[in-house]
């Protein structure tokens, strides 16, 4: 079965500082790839999705993501937070290759605080 | 347009009841699907759909049901509540590829 892992539980940071979060999943064939964000109190909205083409990919907001094949990996990034990324963040992979059709499989979330 | 539709927003059970939570959208999508969300867990899949008439098992299902009777509703129902559904329950929808999810439901089990 495959998993998601996300290194981080809980980032604090200044705001104007660089922000990475890492997402490893384990399943060899091919995938789609997301990252949800969940502001307080609200539901999950898509930060971004990678399902093929350019690895680099740009989401809402100023972030972006890299699909590195080979690591199994994709870490969210953005160079500057502001105090409104204040969020948890969810990593999310579907395999294209089950019976399950487009159902995600989620990580754990990471909690970022942005202190102003 | 409303997207994917969750009722209702909270719920206080006791041990033992039942309850039915709702989840429709208007968006057309055949793929469907019930998580729950605990601290530390991320979200997990309890049940999906493919289409009308058609539902299937994830990770965590015992204790729910679902049915698919049409392709706008796809209900989760509680059979006897248990502490350990205390969680709050996210409804889902796709066509292929993005998933769609409704605001929640905050569930408490006593």
């Amino acid at each position: 079965a495959q998993s998601v892992s996300q290194h981080n539980h809980h980032v604090i940071l200044s705001e104007a500082a660089s922000l990475e979060l890492g997402c490893n999943y384990s399943y060899g064939g091919t995938v789609n790839l997301f990252w949800y964000v969940q502001y307080p109190g609200q539901h999950l909205q898509l930060l971004l999705k990678y399902f093929s083409g350019d690895p680099l990919v740009k989401g809402i907001k100023g972030f972006e993501a890299e699909f590195i094949k080979s690591k199994f990996s994709f870490n969210l990034r953005k160079p500057s937070v502001q105090w409104s990324d204040t969020a948890e963040y969810f990593c999310a992979v579907t395999s294209l290759n089950n019976n399950a059709g487009n159902m995600l499989t989620f990580g754990g979330g990471t909690r970022l605080m942005v202190k102003p | 347009n409303a997207g994917v539709t969750q009722t209702p927003k909270f719920q206080v059970l006791k041990t033992g009841q039942s309850m039915t939570l709702q989840c429709a959208q208007d968006m057309n999508h055949e793929y469907m699907s019930w998580y729950r969300q605990d601290p530390g867990m991320g979200l997990r899949l309890i049940h999906y759909s493919v289409g009308a008439g058609i539902t299937d098992q994830g990770e965590v299902p015992n204790g729910y049901n679902v049915s698919r009777s049409t392709t706008e509703d796809f209900p989760l129902r509680l059979l006897s509540a248990a502490p350990s559904q205390t969680s709050v329950y996210f409804c889902a929808s796709s066509g292929w590829g993005e998933q769609y999810f409704g605001p929640g439901t905050r569930l408490t089990v006593t």
